[in-house]
């Protein structure tokens, strides 16, 4: 079945620096690779998506690579800021439907 | 509507009775799924609709589970005989069409507590 492992659980940066989440997948079908954030006891926000046929994308201080032929893909985010704090899950999709598989998430803290 | 609605938004049941919670999509939107979500976990699928069809309950944990649309628009999950490990929260979240390319727009769950 499909399969997503997620590194770091944790992460803890200061303000300004850099930080980047990897995730890992199983389902060579998978063909969709949305991030979202969310903050304690809120509902999970689409930060940003990348579809299979492309290698990267890029939205201010956010950007998702994807690695198809090795199964992963990554979330950078620079120039972090305080407000960036929250858990982080990646997620894929395999079926045709639109069936989301999530990783276990990593709790980000940028330090200010 | 804005956003994704979900009702109530904390529910507090003792263990064997009968729970029910309520979706309420974005308008318009085809696409309906339900997710549960253990306390520093990611979601997990549960069930899938498109417009009042349940394509996909293979996530559904036991029969004690169901999930029904019957108008193609809201949706209610309902748990029978509540157990201790159904405490979770479940997250409903709704697309504009079924593809497997599509934003799901998440509502703020409703969080089951039982005791």
């Amino acid at each position: 079945g499909e399969n997503v492992e997620q590194h770091p659980s944790t992460l803890s940066v200061q303000e300004g620096d850099s930080a980047v989440i990897k995730c890992t997948y199983s389902d060579s079908a998978s063909n969709y690779f949305p991030w979202y954030k969310q903050e304690l006891g809120k509902r999970p926000q689409l930060i940003i998506d990348i579809r299979s046929n492309v290698g990267e994308k890029k939205d201010q201080r956010i950007a998702v690579t994807l690695n198809k032929t090795a199964k992963h893909f990554s979330l950078h985010i620079t120039e972090t800021q305080p407000e960036d704090s929250a858990v982080y899950f990646c997620a894929e999709c395999g079926t045709s439907y639109g069936k989301l598989t999530f990783g276990q998430g990593t709790i980000l803290t940028v330090h200010p | 509507g804005a956003g994704v609605s979900q009702s109530p938004r904390y529910k507090v049941a003792k263990r064997g009775q009968d729970v029910a919670l309520r979706c309420d999509p974005i308008s318009g939107h085809v696409s309906l799924f339900w997710y549960q979500q253990a306390l520093g976990q990611g979601p997990e699928f549960l069930t899938y609709f498109q417009n009042e069809a349940q394509l996909d309950k293979s996530g559904l944990p036991s029969d004690r589970f169901f999930a029904e649309r019957p108008e193609g628009s809201v949706s209610t999950l309902k748990i029978q005989r509540t157990q201790q490990e159904d405490s979770a929260v479940y997250l409903c979240a709704s697309s504009l069409v079924g593809q497997s390319n599509q934003p799901q727009h998440f509502g703020d769950g409703t969080r089951l507590s039982i005791l």
